[in-house]
């Protein structure tokens, strides 16, 4: 598998929630709880928002929350605000002992 | 305050070779694994390397295997990546993290990144 499949685009209005989906398979997500999601604004570097599935670093707003099902994980985004907008991307270990990394989704804030 | 500062990027013709460091600050670098993620011109993250804290486990995605080696050296702070036979699919902007604490393959920080370009 070249990489984890993400939705191209989600967006949102100011103050609400969204979701965004990440399917692997039994080899990576639904192998392992080493889930992490990253964020990404252009011409910065990426930014760990979750990892092990569920657990925020020190310092990431508790707006941002993960979850896992199966071979699927997801981010979640509350009180959405503008400067949410960016790439967002999913990341699991995999069984061939090396990481993988989702195909991206863009969050717009309308 | 953890630092990350890559170096050694730039244009190389396909085949070539180039070296890309990255400097770490403000953190015991011994006490972790290090990677290194790339990503292309208009597409998304993609995993390149790790390596071990000791430096004698690495690994490495399919694409690069056999071309790219990952090393470090403790005693000057230092990540490398030595990058041979380029392709001009490797052309990317070169970042490399650090592991978290547990060493749970998720990047807690992440450098600015370094551009290679392979072109002639």
């Amino acid at each position: 598998q070249s990489a984890l499949t993400q939705p191209a685009s989600v967006s949102g209005s100011p103050g609400q929630s969204i979701t965004i989906s990440c399917a692997g398979t039994s080899s990576d997500i639904g192998g392992y709880n080493y889930v992490s999601w990253y964020q990404h604004h252009p011409d910065k570097a990426p930014k760990l928002i979750i990892y092990d599935v569920i657990h925020r670093p020190s310092g990431v707003s508790n707006r941002f929350s993960g979850s896992k099902s199966g071979n699927t994980a997801s981010l979640t985004i509350s009180g959405l605000q503008v400067e949410d907008e960016a790439d967002y991307y999913c990341s699991s270990f995999t069984t061939t002992l090396r990481n993988i990394f989702g195909t991206g989704t863009k969050v717009t804030v309308l | 305050e953890v630092q990350l500062v890559e170096s050694g990027g730039g244009l190389v013709q396909p085949g070539g070779s180039l070296r890309l460091s990255c400097a770490a600050s403000g953190f015991t670098f011994s006490g972790y694994s290090m990677h290194w993620v790339r990503q292309a011109p208009g597409k998304g993250l993609e995993y390149v390397s790790a390596i071990s804290t000791s430096g004698g486990i690495t690994f490495y995605e399919d694409s690069v295997k056999g071309r790219f080696t990952i090393s470090r050296d403790i005693s000057k702070n230092t990540l490398y990546l030595q990058m041979d036979s380029l392709r001009t699919e490797d052309t990317a902007i070169y970042y490399c993290a650090r592991d978290t604490p547990g060493l749970d393959w998720a990047f807690d920080y992440w450098g600015q990144g370094t551009l290679v370009t392979v072109s002639s």
